[in-house]
């Protein structure tokens, strides 16, 4: 089945600890994205990247890093300069900058 | 620069009557729109997309949309309710890569 997989589904941080969140997606797709989900704010661009071995910032980079070695794989490392972490990231990916596809999500929650 | 809005943060419709979530949006360009569903702790599921073709978008599970440039809204729609609605609904415009603007999302409760 083709889709994206997002891992661990939930992930727990303690502070000062850099954590990283996997995505991987199996359609080919070349565009991938992750966002930062908050009740009440709707989903916030951290990174994206249109092909390997490149990436942008979004709106919120501030505290996370990205590599996009392979065009299956877009890992996010939560930093500790990140101070509020928690929240529910999603991880996306299209052909070129048209529909997104979404994966199942990765919940982060502070010791 | 662009942006959208839901109206309404939350609705509440019994089951088997008529669903509105309304949407307006401003973009500079000839932008696409999106509606998106979410039930808890899930991702983003897409529900429909309008990219210039026929102005009244249908999609998947009985809801459709219908495009009005005059009004720029995207008003999502379903003529009858089923519990299984029941999540949150996001309505996205877009313009390119890093040009996609989420609304804030409206959470539809749906009542037996």
């Amino acid at each position: 089945d083709g889709g994206i997989t997002q891992s661990p589904k939930y992930l727990f941080r303690k502070e000062g600890q850099n954590v990283t969140l996997s995505c991987e997606q199996n359609l080919n797709h070349d565009a991938m994205y992750w966002y930062r989900q908050d009740p009440g704010q709707g989903l916030r661009l951290i990174y994206y990247s249109q092909i390997v071995n490149d990436f942008q910032k979004g709106d919120i980079a501030e505290g996370y890093s990205v590599s996009r070695e392979k065009k299956e794989s877009f890992p996010l490392t939560v930093t500790s300069a990140q101070k509020n972490p928690t929240a529910f990231y999603l991880c996306a990916s299209s052909i070129a900058g048209e529909t997104q596809y979404f994966g199942p999500g990765t919940r982060l929650l502070v010791l | 620069a662009q942006s959208v809005t839901q109206l309404d943060s939350h609705v509440s419709v019994s089951e088997g009557t008529p669903v509105l979530l309304r949407c307006n949006y401003s973009s500079s360009y000839s932008p696409s729109l999106f509606w998106y569903v979410q039930h808890p702790n899930k991702g983003l599921q897409l529900l429909l997309k309008y990219t210039s073709a026929a102005t009244l978008v249908k999609g998947i599970n009985g809801f459709e949309a219908e495009f009005k440039k005059s009004e720029t809204s995207f008003h999502l729609t379903k003529p009858s309710a089923h519990m299984s609605d029941a999540a949150e609904y996001f309505c996205v415009v877009s313009e390119g890569y890093q040009k996609v603007t989420f609304g804030t999302g409206t959470k539809l409760q749906v009542i037996p």
